[in-house]
């Protein structure tokens, strides 16, 4: 199926880190990726990660990639407020594919 | 432009009628696609074009969708008979290569 999975929420406390997990569908899946909408803007592709790597880190931001498992997560350290967005993973499997998104909620 | 533009940026319609929705990608990109994003639920996939070849269509929900896409650049998504359950935010991807991805802001359609 086309089913990209992830939790709904998550409500982390400014400073701490927060981790959105992800469970893809596909294998062969070349590239997957995480993207942050904010209210009422667009989407945003926020980093992505070759399905040859385990981890990719970018400043505050870590992916992590499990083939065996088909699992992606996607870890902000120090969270602050203006990180409180919906996140969406997708795959690349020759079209993009994307999961219904995690609220993320940051409180002061 | 420098960026993906889509209009009009919101569209209230009457049950029945037919609307089309326009995305004018990033000049030189490749591909485009449409996806459409309903209150609170993630982003489905409706049409994918890819440079010359066959669009893949296979996310459209019914045959009162279709979409073209004129020279390689601008692309129309067009639905007939609109109905209620269409109403939702149209949103249009300009890429590149696998990391040069940019979406439009939408459009949001509001079938009445």
């Amino acid at each position: 199926g086309e089913d990209v999975e992830q939790s709904l929420f998550l409500s982390v406390r400014e400073g701490d880190s927060s981790v959105i997990n992800c469970t893809y569908t596909d294998s062969s899946s070349t590239y997957l990726y995480w993207y942050k909408q904010e209210p009422g803007a667009g989407l945003q592709l926020l980093t992505y990660i070759f399905s040859n790597m385990d981890m990719k880190q970018d400043q505050r931001l870590t992916v992590l990639l499990n083939k065996k498992d088909k699992h992606l997560s996607l870890r902000i350290a120090d969270t602050q407020t203006g990180d409180s967005a919906i996140y969406f993973c997708a795959e690349l499997e020759g079209k993009l594919i994307f999961g219904q998104g995690t609220e993320l909620s940051v409180k002061p | 432009g420098a960026g993906v533009s889509q209009s009009p940026s919101n569209k209230v319609t009457e049950k029945g009628k037919d609307v089309e929705l326009r995305c004018d990608p990033i000049s030189g990109h490749t591909a485009l696609y449409w996806y459409r994003q309903s209150l609170g639920q993630g982003l489905e996939f409706l049409i994918y074009f890819q440079g010359n070849s066959a669009p893949d269509k296979s996310g459209l929900p019914s045959d009162r969708f279709s979409a073209e896409r004129t020279g390689g650049s601008v692309s129309t998504l067009t639905i007939q008979r609109t109905q209620q359950e269409d109403s939702a935010v149209y949103l249009c991807a300009s890429i590149q290569n696998y990391n040069e991805q940019f979406f439009g802001p939408g459009t949001r359609l509001t079938v009445l």
